[in-house]
């Protein structure tokens, strides 16, 4: 099956810095990529869909120049959060589409990364 | 806009039968997913229906209406192990823009 990997799986960092989150696609192509936010006990929060070669489309609400997105390949998406601060303190999730499986109504989920900002 | 709703909480009794429900708004409606999500872990893919009717899969089944907005996931024969969040999420296409957007999820707990 489509694996999506995630890395770092968590992380810790001092407020002020700025933190990158990686997204693969293992054995498929993706040209689209998802950024997902999850507060605990709360649902995921779609935060803007990344597509291959071109800019990020942002959900409403979401900071582009502070969750910069980059999905420089068909395989990679990243998110880098700028100037952390605790409230951004977070799970992260992203999912990827399979470019080759034709019309498919499937996302593939990553394992997500936990971001603490003290 | 979207609007998803379904119940927050929900609990149920082992080997019992427990049914999510969940109603939906939506521009660009196509096609309601249920996922399964254990605490700390990434959602799992349960569901997909795009078409009205009943959608059976082993103890889990989904049911679309759409028409009425409403969509339910069925669990039969419940395990300790089943004890989850579950998302009802719709894929939206307006605007061109195809993406999947969840509601706020419900948590089921299963009780011995």
């Amino acid at each position: 099956g489509a694996v999506v990997s995630q890395h770092p799986s968590w992380v810790i960092c001092k407020s002020g810095t700025s933190v990158k989150i990686e997204c693969r696609s293992l054995d498929f192509q993706a040209t689209t990529m998802f950024w997902y936010r999850q507060f605990p006990k709360q649902s995921l929060m779609l935060m803007a869909t990344s597509n291959e070669g071109s800019k990020a489309t942002y959900e409403q609400g979401v900071e582009k120049d502070k969750f910069l997105i980059n999905h420089a390949s068909l395989t990679l998406s990243t998110l880098t959060v700028t100037s952390a601060h605790p409230e951004d303190s977070s799970f992260y999730i992203c999912s990827a589409r399979d470019l080759l499986a034709g019309v498919t109504y499937e996302q593939y989920f990553g394992p997500g990364t936990r971001l603490t900002v003290t | 806009g979207q609007n998803i709703d379904q119940p927050t909480e929900m609990t149920a009794t082992e080997g019992a039968i427990v049914q999510i429900n969940c109603t939906y708004q939506t521009s660009g409606f196509n096609g309601l997913f249920w996922y399964q999500q254990h605490a700390g872990e990434a959602p799992t893919f349960l569901s997909y229906n795009v078409l009205d009717g009943l959608e059976e899969k082993g103890r889990f089944s989904s049911f679309l209406s759409r028409s009425k907005g409403y969509s339910y996931l069925l669990l039969k024969e419940l395990q300790m192990k089943d004890s989850a969040s579950y998302l009802c999420a719709v894929r939206d296409n307006m605007n061109r823009d195809d993406k999947i957007i969840f509601g706020k999820g419900t948590r089921l707990h299963i009780l011995p």
